[in-house]
């Protein structure tokens, strides 16, 4: 159980695109989703909070402009990276939280974006 | 200085041998700790959680927090080559459904 998954799994676009990638939780309702970012040898940092019905709260330094998140049911959250840069180019992994005893957060496979 | 440090390895260590993997963190509000092993080009997968200072063991693996100390660790006894992989330490400072600040990862590789 608690099964994550991720859409798609690698993307590569022009600089200028927008990019939408999907988080669904397959065997759970998750009132709470997480973005995260990882960078080549780095931790994945926070992103992104992301409540089903409601506004998305960010991370500082974060721009919520650019990264657009839709949390419209109780499995799907979605991260569109608009107007990507190469900069942009990470690896973004999505976490459900989900209660059990304690609420434990299980994470997608990530998506591999590049921008050229 | 990090909130979360992280030795990133590699470590690598014989088949069989017990591995231990460590973090220190600076907040004394982190309240709940969690170990993740994440593969190459995977997402991370829950492998313990412990709340506050204590052991807590499964199978294979053991987990220690010294919230004294700052220092929490994961012990794998009986190693084997399907272990290796980058461990991530994680942790929050509630107990709900908030974000998870992340150590940086080691590396470990268990030569058959």
């Amino acid at each position: 159980g608690a099964v994550v998954s991720q859409h798609p799994s690698r993307v590569i676009c022009k600089s200028g695109t927008s990019v939408k990638i999907e988080c669904r939780s397959l065997d759970f309702q998750a009132t709470t989703m997480f973005w995260y970012r990882q960078f080549p040898k780095k931790s994945l940092m926070l992103m992104a909070t992301s409540n089903e019905g409601s506004k998305a709260t960010y991370e500082q330094g974060v721009e919520k402009d650019k990264f657009l998140i839709n949390h419209a049911s109780l499995t799907l959250s979605t991260l569109t990276v608009t107007s990507a840069h190469p900069e942009d180019s990470s690896f973004y992994i999505c976490s459900a939280a989900t209660w059990k005893g304690v609420y434990e957060q299980y994470f997608g496979p990530g998506t591999r974006l590049t921008v050229t | 200085q990090k909130e979360v440090e992280q030795d990133p390895g590699p470590l690598s260590v014989p088949e069989g041998a017990i591995v231990s993997l460590n973090c220190t963190y600076s907040n004394s509000a982190f309240q709940y700790f969690m170990w993740y092993r994440q593969y190459s080009r995977k997402g991370p997968e829950l492998l313990m959680y412990t709340y506050s200072s204590g052991n807590k063991e499964d199978g294979r693996f053991t987990a220690q927090v010294d919230k004294s100390s700052k220092y929490i660790s994961l012990f794998i006894r009986d190693s084997q080559p399907s272990d290796s992989a980058t461990y991530l330490c994680a942790m929050r400072t509630g107990g709900g459904a908030d974000g998870l600040t992340f150590g940086k990862g080691t590396h470990l590789i268990i030569q058959p």
